[in-house]
């Protein structure tokens, strides 16, 4: 089952603005990683930002985490139209192995010109 | 490097067949993970395999097995198959300690 939640599940912005995307989880974590995902293609990595970690960037990204609220946000600036997507969150177990990613049910991005 | 690949890309099959789904991964990567991702439930773990064990399994039935080949090539079996199984299987890869898991493009089945 899902542990995250995304919000908003779908959001419309003109190209130039920004997104931001919220991601709440219920569990204990090592760390948190944003997704990306085209049309029903594969998942592309974006940032992880571990659980020590409050603040990280790259490139036009922004990612925060907040482990006492258990919530994370993903900032995009200046979108572009190709950054229409899908963008999930998905949290890494404190124990056992990095790979058993738990995913949040995700955020529509529309970006139009 | 090559990405991972997956293969078919594409398959329809009926009620009560199964089907064997196909992954490479990243050269050297040694850790594989199958996801499967449906409009009702999302994306959700269904087993990781490193060094030709499973080492991670998530919570799907005994229909859905997987195993791992010494190059690493993973393969995963869906017995009798049912409607609910018709979703976008992804597998990703990762060198076998790192967080970051690499996706491929997906193998879309679909249950008649």
């Amino acid at each position: 089952s899902q542990q995250g939640e995304e919000d908003p599940q779908a959001l419309s912005i003109q190209e130039g603005e920004n997104a931001t995307m919220n991601c709440s989880y219920k569990t204990s974590i090592n760390n948190l990683q944003w997704y990306r995902q085209n049309s029903g293609r594969g998942l592309v990595h974006l940032i992880l930002i571990r659980s020590n970690e409050r603040e990280k960037h790259s490139g036009r990204l922004r990612v925060t985490l907040d482990t006492s609220k258990k919530s994370s946000s993903l900032l995009i600036t200046a979108s572009r139209a190709a950054d229409t997507a899908s963008y999930f969150c998905a949290t890494a177990p404190n124990t056992g192995t990095a790979s058993k990613l738990t995913f949040g049910t995700g955020t529509r991005l529309q970006v139009t010109l | 490097k090559a990405g991972v690949t997956q293969t078919p890309r594409y398959l329809i099959k009926t009620r009560g067949q199964q089907v064997t789904l196909s992954c490479s991964p990243i050269s050297g990567h040694r850790s594989v993970s199958w996801y499967q991702q449906t409009p009702g439930q999302g994306l959700q773990f269904l087993f990781e395999y490193f060094s030709e064990t499973q080492r991670n399994k998530g919570n799907f039935p005994g229909r859905f097995s997987g195993r791992q080949f010494s190059n690493s090539r993973s393969e995963m079996n869906v017995s009798t198959l049912e409607l609910g199984d018709s979703a976008l299987y992804l597998c990703a890869s990762n060198p076998g300690q790192a967080d970051t898991q690499y996706f491929g493009p997906g193998t879309r089945l679909t249950v008649l």
